[in-house]
């Protein structure tokens, strides 16, 4: 079964520097990898995924994320963090069959201090 | 486009009432989904809608829960006999057919049970 994992319930990181949110997969054949983002109260808002290509991932708000196969990873990255990035961040991967359905991870949140 | 549209934003019910959330997806897609997300948990899969036909249902939706998408367009939830255990923020999400598609998701339901 496809499933993801997200390590770290919580990330706090001062603004102005890198942050990283770790997600890794366990998957039969290619993984189809998302991340998504949710700000309190809110649905779940769609950052970048990988199908296949380049392994590094751009996406909105300045946000990528690495392809790692043989550490079977995912991780989001931004150079510079924000504090307005402070919010939940869920990664998920596509299930098996021919439809859409995610299943996600259990989610981190992102703490950015001033 | 508006977006995925969910309605009523909020809702609390007694225990043993019955309740009913509608998702109004982008009119293009083809493709809906019911999640449902508890505090600090990841989005968790209910049923899969394409078109009309209901194609998929979780073990998570009990016999209490039912969905339906007449004429593939909205979408309805209904709990029936509500219990403390439905509290849950209920997130409808829809996607185009074919292809890698990403999910987008509506604002979500809140759902309390006293």
């Amino acid at each position: 079964a496809q499933s993801v994992a997200q390590p770290e319930d919580q990330v706090n990181v001062a603004e102005g520097n890198p942050l990283t949110v770790k997600c890794t997969y366990s998957v039969s054949g290619n993984p189809y990898l998302f991340w998504y983002v949710q700000y309190p109260n809110r649905g779940l808002q769609f950052l970048l995924k990988y199908i296949t290509g380049d392994n590094l991932v751009k996406g909105s708000y300045g946000f990528e994320a690495e392809f790692n196969k043989s550490q079977t990873s995912f991780h989001l990255k931004k150079p510079s963090a924000l504090v307005s990035d402070s919010a939940l961040y869920f990664c998920a991967v596509r299930d098996m069959g021919n439809t859409d359905k995610l299943i996600f991870g259990t989610g981190t949140r992102l703490q950015v201090f001033p | 486009d508006t977006g995925v549209s969910q309605n009523p934003r909020h809702k609390i019910t007694k225990r043993g009432q019955n309740v009913t959330f509608r998702c109004d997806p982008i009119s293009e897609h083809n493709r809906l989904y019911w999640y449902r997300q508890t505090l600090g948990q990841g989005p968790e899969f209910l049923t899969y809608f394409q078109n009309e036909a209901q194609l998929e249902k979780s073990r998570l939706l009990s016999d209490r829960f039912s969905a339906e998408r007449p004429k593939g367009s909205f979408s309805t939830l209904e709990i029936q006999r509500t219990e403390q255990g439905d509290s849950a923020m209920y997130l409808c999400a829809s996607s185009p057919g074919g292809g890698a598609n990403v999910l987008t998701f509506g604002a979500g339901s809140r759902l309390t049970v006293l």
